[in-house]
């Protein structure tokens, strides 16, 4: 299957600064690809759509200016945890479909575990 | 939008039974139903999809079912064996780019 690969797997940050998540499609292009927070025993929830070339697309009570989407080039999204805070603590996913548009299998990075102290 | 319930949230089996799990979703314009497989602190893997114009798949111990009209699809697994624990997600899709999931099963078999 195609291969998404994510870095970092585990960040341990302070209050107030800065985290940057990235999300790679090691053997494929992906004009698209989902942001997803899992908090421990939960769900996978959507945060945003990523779009090569065009700004993100945040669900619903997503902070668009907390958590920064760059989809630059068509192998690799980054997620900007800006100013995190101990509640942004959280297990990150991005993920990827091969073929754009359309129902398909979706792949997963291996996830960053995010820890704000 | 697109609601995936799913049920139960905690299974619990004897190694060699039968577990299996329902979802429903709301959106009658999905149609592509996949399940994942997460072990702890990994991705989530697929494990089995199916597609709205297909009623039942089946891939060696696991089978899925649809039902369109209902809006409801579950995951069947037999001979249930101790490597199968996990939490397992429904998920739909409804058109446009994301999947959305239903809120996870976990699944425990015991030797």
């Amino acid at each position: 299957g195609a291969v998404v690969s994510q870095h970092p797997s585990r960040v341990i940050c302070k209050s107030g600064t800065s985290v940057k998540i990235e999300c790679r499609s090691l053997d494929f292009q992906a004009t698209t690809m989902f942001w997803y927070r899992q908090f421990p025993k939960q769900s996978l929830m959507l945060m945003a759509t990523s779009n090569e070339g065009s700004k993100a697309t945040y669900e619903q009570g997503v902070e668009k200016d907390k958590f920064l989407i760059n989809h630059a080039s068509l192998t690799l999204s980054t997620l900007t945890v800006t100013s995190a805070h101990p509640e942004d603590s959280s297990f990150y996913i991005c993920s990827a479909r091969v073929k754009s548009g359309g129902a398909g299998e979706l792949f997963f990075g291996e996830g960053s575990r995010l820890t704000v102290l | 939008g697109e609601n995936v319930e799913q049920h139960p949230s905690t299974l619990s089996v004897q190694e060699g039974d039968s577990a299996v799990i329902k979802c429903t979703y709301s959106d009658s314009a999905s149609n592509y139903f996949p399940w994942y497989k997460q072990e702890l602190g990994k991705r989530p893997q697929l494990i089995i999809d199916i597609r709205s114009n297909v009623g039942e798949k089946k891939d060696q111990r696991i089978a899925v079912t649809l039902n369109k009209t209902a809006k409801h699809f579950s995951l069947h697994i037999t001979e249930t064996q101790p490597e199968d624990s996990a939490v397992y997600f429904c998920a739909s899709y409804p058109g446009g780019t994301a999947l959305i999931f239903g809120k996870g099963t976990t699944l425990s078999v015991s030797s």
